[in-house]
């Protein structure tokens, strides 16, 4: 069974920091892409971030890039997401999801984790 | 970036009624469209890709149709388990790009 847990989140003060992670088992995690999706308290889902199964290409929603950095390791079968300079509005749960199917839908995802972004 | 615009926001309806969510599109996504369904308190469930083929364990009352710019997700005989937000994401352009949501809720 494909499990996710992510970990990480936290209260952060606007400005700061938080690494997320996401430990994956119950696939072969080097063979797949994967994610991280967030959605703020009582709102809809926004894609954040992706990365190859390798590692070696990865993509960004315009609202974080430059800011956050998604990475991986496969030997530890983990998944990281490298948050900087938070924004209140970026208060949220975040999710990381498994790409079913080369870079495309996602399934399944984690349980989450949430970030809150206050002072 | 490809705006997905769901309809309608909210729907009520009772048990047993045929429900019809729409998702459309701001450019052509082809057949490059999921829907998952999401419940208070949990992750997001894949329903549909490719716009029509059920994922693992869904049952057939649920289908999508569409391509292009215009989908739709039905649900043939609505559950108590069904009541909960629906979401579309296209996977044909980056970035990914979800619409707003459509709540289904017991009338």
């Amino acid at each position: 069974e494909v499990q996710l847990v992510e970990s990480g989140g936290g209260l952060v003060q606007p400005g700061g920091s938080l690494r997320l992670s996401c430990a994956a088992s119950g696939f072969t995690f080097s063979n797949y892409a994967m994610n991280w999706v967030r959605q703020a308290p009582g709102k809809g889902l926004e894609w954040v971030s992706a990365i190859s199964g390798s590692g070696g290409s990865t993509f960004y929603a315009d609202s974080v890039k430059g800011r956050f950095t998604i990475s991986r390791d496969n030997s530890e079968n983990t998944l990281y997401l490298q948050m900087n300079s938070l924004r209140v509005e970026e208060t949220a749960v975040y999710y990381c999801a498994k790409s079913k199917r080369e870079w495309q839908m996602f399934d399944p995802w984690g349980q989450g984790t949430l970030v809150t972004v206050s002072s | 970036e490809i705006v997905m615009t769901q309809s309608p926001v909210t729907l009520s309806v009772s048990p047993g009624e045929r429900v019809i969510l729409s998702c459309r599109a701001s450019q052509s996504v082809s057949s490059n469209l999921a829907w998952y369904q999401q419940k208070p308190g949990q992750p997001p469930r894949l329903l549909i890709y490719d716009a029509s083929t059920r994922a693992t364990g869904i049952p057939a009352t649920f289908s999508g149709s569409g391509s292009g710019t215009e989908f739709t997700l039905t649900i043939s005989s609505l559950q108590s388990e069904d009541f909960a937000v629906y979401y579309c994401q296209q996977y044909n352009n980056w970035p990914r790009t979800f619409g707003q949501g459509t709540k289904v809720e017991i009338k």
